[in-house]
């Protein structure tokens, strides 16, 4: 039974137009993360949670949003997509770091 | 900060033949380092870690990788390939204190031909 679940597998939206991609786990693991991998690149981390305590990359672009609202869920909220958004977003959870248990992420397009 | 340089972006060989793929970290404090495979069309899961004490660590579908602090390196082995071996491998580090930050390098094709 899969324990990290991102829904959609696949999204399509329009440039600029907001879009919300989500993330649930079964495990009941304090910490889960967001990454953003484009074709050939490294996974790139986005931000990650430490329960609620929210850690927010430098580089990570105020385009990019996320809201945890219980241990179970997580939500990546792109306000204004552009072309450079196009990625494969991958979701994670670990309860202490030394595993991370990821979902078969969600690939986004931008048209 | 920490980085993590992987210099093959493919490798590719024929199966039984053993492989290596290379991996070399970068970081002004000590870390843990990971390897994780990646097939098509799926998450990332776990091949093997390093946190501490012996430095030849072993992990699942007999890959072992080892740890070498002077050459800052964990490079990742396999006697003997197999074709369901075909994926992406990511080497990773994380800081030892309590930061869960893990930081991948930009991952090797391994291509394991009949």
């Amino acid at each position: 039974d899969a324990m990290v679940i991102q829904n959609p597998r696949y999204q399509v939206t329009q440039f600029g137009k907001p879009v919300t991609l989500s993330c649930s786990q079964t495990l009941n693991h304090n910490v889960m993360y967001w990454y953003q991998q484009k074709s050939s690149q490294a996974p790139k981390l986005l931000f990650h949670y430490y329960d609620k305590d929210f850690n927010n990359e430098a580089d990570t672009p105020d385009n990019f949003q996320s809201r945890r609202p219980n241990t179970s869920f997580c939500f990546l909220d792109i306000r204004s997509p552009g072309l450079g958004d196009a990625a494969m977003y991958l979701c994670a959870t670990t309860p202490t770091g030394e595993k991370l248990f990821f979902g078969s992420g969600t690939q986004l397009s931008v048209l | 900060a920490q980085s993590v340089t992987q210099l093959d972006s493919q490798v590719p060989v024929f199966e039984e033949a053993p492989v290596e793929l290379r991996c070399n970290y970068s970081s002004s404090v000590s870390v843990y380092l990971f390897w994780y495979v990646q097939y098509p069309n799926q998450g990332l899961q776990l091949l093997l870690k390093y946190l501490s004490g012996s430095t030849l660590v072993k992990g699942i579908n007999g890959f072992e990788a080892e740890f070498n602090k002077s050459q800052t390196s964990f490079h990742l082995r396999k006697p003997s390939v197999h074709i369901s071996d075909t994926a992406e491998y990511f080497c990773a580090v994380r800081r030892m204190d309590s930061s869960y930050k893990l930081i991948f390098g930009s991952g090797t094709r391994l291509l394991v031909r009949p």
